[in-house]
């Protein structure tokens, strides 16, 4: 696709609820990210694939987050038994080399709210 | 930890004022500085710096670093309500994770016709 692409883009779900999170990168993106953005917050990172390997998962902020990305394209993101805190927009990023090589493309991300 | 500070932290003007957002940062083993403009949610990429007192400029949007005082500046000429937007500093340093970016809170500009 021309850009990064998320969905949903907003996401509304009951305390203690499961969602999953989706984020088709750039195509030939070696490189994926995904970044947490809290209300008046800059983001936050939370992991980081190159191709099908997670070498970074140290942002993610409890066990109840889990992601993957198991043919090094679409990666999904998700939360398990929600929280109230889980409430941010879930931005995700490509970039074209690995290791940080090159610029990142953020998609328009999706806006988590939990009640 | 790496750390980035963003000041003001929002900014109101009038339609062809002129605006500099600051921003200042702490970091391991310096690689790059970053300006990101965010309108509604996905943040667009602006400037990438990495050697001080070189200005990049894109019509009337302008960046430089200082390296010695571990600061970037962004300068808009002759604002317009489109320029309205949050305007994000991040940082990367070269060290082994080289590929996070490291995020201010932001400045928030509001541009007024």
């Amino acid at each position: 696709g021309a850009g990064v692409s998320q969905s949903p883009r907003y996401k509304v779900a009951k305390r203690g609820q499961d969602v999953a999170l989706r984020c088709d990168p750039i195509s030939g993106h070696v490189s994926l990210f995904w970044y947490q953005q809290a209300l008046g917050q800059g983001p936050e990172f939370l992991t980081y694939f190159q191709n099908e390997a997670q070498l970074d998962k140290s942002g993610l902020p409890s066990d109840r987050f889990f992601a993957e990305r198991p043919e090094g394209s679409v990666s999904t993101l998700k939360i398990q038994r929600t929280q109230q805190e889980d409430s941010a927009v879930y931005l995700c990023a490509s970039s074209l080399g690995g290791g940080g090589q090159g610029e990142a493309f953020f998609g328009q991300g999706t806006r988590l709210t939990v009640v | 930890e790496d750390k980035v500070v963003q000041s003001p932290l929002s900014l109101v003007v009038h339609e062809g004022d002129t605006v500099t957002l600051n921003c200042s940062y702490e970091v391991t083993n310096f690689r790059s500085l970053l300006w990101y403009k965010q309108e509604k949610k996905a943040p667009t990429f602006l400037f990438m710096l990495t050697s001080s007192g070189i200005e990049k400029k894109s019509g009337r949007l302008s960046s430089i670093l200082d390296k010695k005082e571990l600061f970037s500046i962004l300068n808009i000429t002759a604002t317009q309500t489109g320029d309205s937007a949050i305007y994000l500093c991040a940082v990367t340093n070269s060290g082994g994770s080289n590929y996070k970016l490291t995020f201010g809170k932001g400045t928030l500009l509001t541009v007024n016709p």
